[in-house]
């Protein structure tokens, strides 16, 4: 069975701080490592990533997959109250019958004082 | 695009009750996933399709739940009988083949007092 685990599950920091998010899986075939952001409503997406190594970045926020020991980190730098959120990881798989599947961790809870 | 289109956005309903969620993905993906949400559990699948065919359905809690897609634009999923510990937030997902992300609808918030 797929599995993903975060951590921390949660996580209180200030304006300004950098925080580090992460994420370890078990896939029978893994085919993409995916981020996402929950506010109120829907996720709604952040990264994909399918190589080892190459650094995904979209302004202050960026992600890393590690193919080799399992795990991704999701950092933000400069944090501001508006990154408040759930943040959630899955993976994918490619392999038989799973083609496709999405499997979501429990989500980092991440609390940004002003 | 309207993104993926979910009804309703709040049920309530009695214990013992029919529950229907409805779900319209984006139009040409190939991909339809039901999931759910709770504090306790966070997002878990509970079904999903490939080009109307259920391809995973190990996620359904038990024989109460069921899922349909019965035409590449809509999806159900019915509850019957609900029960209380079936409370959640219901959201349905959609995609493209070729991996894709996931696009999310808004949810819908279930009740079962």
């Amino acid at each position: 069975e797929d599995k993903v685990v975060q951590s921390p599950l949660s996580l209180v920091v200030h304006e300004g701080d950098t925080v580090t998010l992460n994420c370890s899986y078990e896939v029978t075939n893994f085919r993409s490592l995916l981020w996402y952001k929950q506010e109120k409503k829907a996720p709604t997406f952040l990264f994909m990533l399918t190589s080892s190594g190459i650094e995904k970045k979209s302004g202050r926020l960026s992600s890393i997959l590690d193919k080799k020991e399992l795990f991704s980190i999701l950092n933000i730098t400069a944090t501001q109250t508006g990154d408040s959120a759930v943040y959630l990881c899955a993976v994918e798989s490619a392999g038989g019958t799973s083609y496709g599947k999405l499997t979501f961790g429990q989500g980092t809870i991440l609390t940004v004082h002003p | 695009d309207a993104g993926v289109i979910q009804s309703p956005r709040h049920e309530v309903t009695e214990m013992g009750q029919e529950v229907t969620l409805r779900c319209k993905p984006i139009s040409g993906h190939d991909y339809l996933f039901w999931y759910r949400q709770t504090m306790m559990r966070g997002l878990e699948l509970l079904i999903y399709f490939n080009n109307n065919v259920p391809i995973d359905d190990s996620g359904m809690p038990e024989d109460r739940f069921s899922a349909k897609m019965p035409n590449a634009s809509f999806s159900t999923l019915k509850i019957q009988p609900s029960e209380p510990r079936d409370s959640a937030v219901y959201f349905c997902a959609s995609r493209s083949m070729g991996g894709a992300p996931l696009h999310f609808g808004n949810g819908t918030r279930l009740t079962v007092t």
